[in-house]
């Protein structure tokens, strides 16, 4: 099975400020790489897939990047509303496994 | 408007047995991969199972193979996971997701239910 790590497990951060979230796949997986943001009490919600393409809807201070085993995920500039969980998946064999999750917490 | 409906979960007693169900609506149910993801209370994201648009490609994860059986009714719009031979760590939300992709199976997941939960306790 390909093992996700993501880091940090969990970040402080300012309104205005800029975030990145690494993920790194145990073996590569090519751009098969979804980032999803998970609010307390809702489903999870797909940001990112193919490591870059943004999901229709979602506001573009999001972005990813990265192929292989590296992937990266950046808020350029963190809203209130972007205090949440968020985790990435690989999309690339079965079992679809997911990051641990990182925590953006409000500093 | 795409919607996942699930139902079926409930309290069950260790070594017992529970049926989910996955009403889906707003899309060509027939052409997309499907599959459950649980959350156990306070943590991550745990993949279950996923099944293909035809039923011809299924997979499970290592925690649930042999216990847990998906499968699909592209005449009915809906998906299904058995449960058997339940365990305490089965305990979490069960969700229903689509898959991204046309025709095929590894995800993402661009639509989620908003889950049913399964409790495993004596």
């Amino acid at each position: 099975d390909i093992q996700m790590t993501q880091s940090p497990s969990s970040v402080s951060a300012s309104v205005g400020d800029r975030v990145t979230i690494t993920c790194r796949a145990s073996q590569g997986i090519s751009s098969w790489l979804a980032w999803y943001q998970q609010k307390p009490g809702k489903a999870p919600k797909l940001l990112i897939y193919a490591a870059s393409s943004l999901q229709s809807g979602v506001p573009s201070r999001f972005s990813g990047s990265g192929s292989g085993t590296d992937f990266t995920l950046t808020i350029s500039s963190l809203q209130p509303e972007d205090f949440a969980t968020y985790y990435c998946q690989q999309a690339n064999s079965f079992p679809q496994t997911f990051g641990q999750g990182t925590k953006v917490e409000i500093k | 408007e795409v919607q996942l409906v699930e139902s079926g979960g409930g309290l069950v007693q260790p070594g017992r047995s529970l049926r989910l169900s996955c009403a889906a609506s707003g899309f060509t149910f027939d052409d997309y991969a499907m599959h459950w993801v649980r959350q156990a209370p306070g943590k991550g994201l745990e993949w279950v199972s996923g099944i293909s648009w035809n039923s011809g490609s299924i997979g499970y994860a290592d925690s649930v193979k042999g216990r847990f059986t998906i499968s699909r009714d592209n005449a009915k719009n809906s998906l299904y996971l058995q449960m058997n031979s339940l365990r305490a760590e089965d305990t979490a939300l069960y969700y229903c997701a689509k898959d991204l992709y046309e025709f095929r199976e590894l995800g993402p997941f661009d639509y989620w239910g908003q889950g049913t939960l399964v409790t495993v306790s004596s």
